[in-house]
This record gives structure tokens, C-alpha cells and sequence, in this order.
């Protein structure tokens, strides 16, 4: 079975401090890493792929097969990066989704 | 305007009532989700349809019902079935998979049923 494990469920960080929003699957195939973002009072949208390879407003995420992880990580935090943030997994030919339970990201002054 | 549409946006419902929450999207897209969103337990996949006529459980389907008549439309009904139905429900839509390669999942702005 596939599982997402986010295990912060808030982190919060200063302004221009670094982020690391930790991000952990189990599934024994070859997955599809996704992490989603929700700011306040806005839909739930993709923030980037791991197939994609590229940067998202300052964001970047590795996936590392041997640890089975893809943590999220911006050098320097800024004040509307605060918001909820989701992992999700893509696993077999079924275009469904396994999303953790999130990590909320408060970034202060 | 293209997107996905949800409504209503509050819901209240009795005990022992069904109900049903819409879903509808002009997206041109051939899947489409229900996840229930709890504070804690983040999304969780009620049901899912990656073609009109056709749909499959999630990992939560117990108590809820759908229907794909429509390739625009994916109506969640949540029956009295259902041990706690308050909660944040989102649908979404995607194009379907192409391969072994996952697309993104659009979402609508939710509805918030409670259950009085």
C-alpha cells in the first residue's frame, strides 16, 4: 500500500530563514512525488513535480529514492510562503493521488 | 471561464438526511475526485473517476455514493450511512493518466457540510 508521512505538522520559521518541509512514502514501484499548496482562502494547487525538475517560487524538491524522501526546501523564507503544504504520491497506472496530512508553514517577522 | 465548480458552499443537514454535494468542471478533463479534508488527517480519497460511466473507491468510500453520467459532472452524495459527516469536502478534476505519468489535479473551492 502507498502511505505519505509529513511529520511536522507546523513549522514555523523567520523571515529569510531556511526551509525544510520534510516529506517521507512507502511504495515499493517507481513513484510520482508531487507537493501541493493551500494559502489562505485560496484553492488547493500544484506547487511542483518531482518529474519536473525545476523551481517553484524559490522552492525545490529532490526525490531521493535510497531514502525514500522528497522534502521541500527554500534557502530563504518569505511572508507569503506562509500556508498549508502537502506531499502526494503517484503510484501505479490509476490516476489517484495519496496525499499526507500536511504541513502547515508559518513564516514570522 | 474554465475551472471546477463546487456547491453549495455551507451545507447543513440533519441526522439520518442525505445529501448531495455537486461537482461540475469545464475543464475537458476525464477524472475527477472526492477527498474529504479533516484538520490532522489532511486529504483523504472518497471516490474517484477516470472516465465517464466508470468510477472506483477510495480509501474512505464507506457511506458515500457517486455517480459519472457526465463527463463535466461528479456529484458526491453522502448518505445517512455515514458515521461523521462534518467535514471539508473537495473535488477536483484531472486529465487522465497518460502512461505511467501522473497529471495535475485541479481543485474546486470545497464545500463545508455539517451535520446538525
Amino acid at each position: 500500500a502507498q502511505r505519505v508521512t509529513q511529520p511536522e505538522k507546523l513549522l514555523s520559521v523567520f523571515k529569510g530563514a531556511p526551509v525544510e518541509l520534510k516529506c517521507n512514502y512507502s511504495y515499493s514501484g517507481s513513484p510520482e512525488l508531487f507537493w501541493y499548496v493551500q494559502y489562505s482562502r485560496q484553492r488547493l494547487q500544484l506547487l511542483l513535480r518531482h518529474i519536473s525538475r525545476e523551481s517553484i517560487k524559490g522552492f525545490t524538491a529532490d526525490l531521493n529514492k535510497g531514502e525514500t524522501s522528497f522534502h521541500l526546501k527554500k534557502p530563504f523564507a518569505q511572508e507569503e510562503d506562509s500556508a498549508m503544504y502537502y506531499c502526494a504520491l503517484g503510484a501505479g497506472t490509476a490516476s489517484k493521488l495519496t496525499f499526507g496530512t500536511g504541513t502547515r508553514l508559518q513564516v514570522t517577522l | 471561464d474554465g475551472g471546477i465548480t463546487q456547491s453549495p458552499k455551507y451545507l447543513f443537514r440533519k441526522e439520518g438526511q442525505n445529501v448531495t454535494l455537486s461537482c461540475e468542471q469545464n475543464l475537458n478533463h476525464d477524472a475527477m475526485y472526492w477527498y474529504r479534508q479533516d484538520p490532522g488527517q489532511g486529504l483523504r480519497l472518497i471516490y474517484y473517476s477516470q472516465i465517464v460511466n466508470d468510477f472506483q473507491k477510495g480509501d474512505i468510500a464507506e457511506g458515500y455514493s457517486v455517480s459519472r453520467e457526465k463527463k463535466e459532472s461528479f456529484p458526491l452524495t453522502v448518505t445517512s450511512a455515514q458515521k461523521n459527516p462534518t467535514a471539508f469536502y473537495l473535488c477536483a478534476s484531472s486529465m487522465g493518466p497518460q502512461g505511467r505519468q501522473h497529471n495535475e489535479q485541479f481543485f474546486g473551492p470545497g464545500t463545508r457540510l455539517t451535520v446538525l
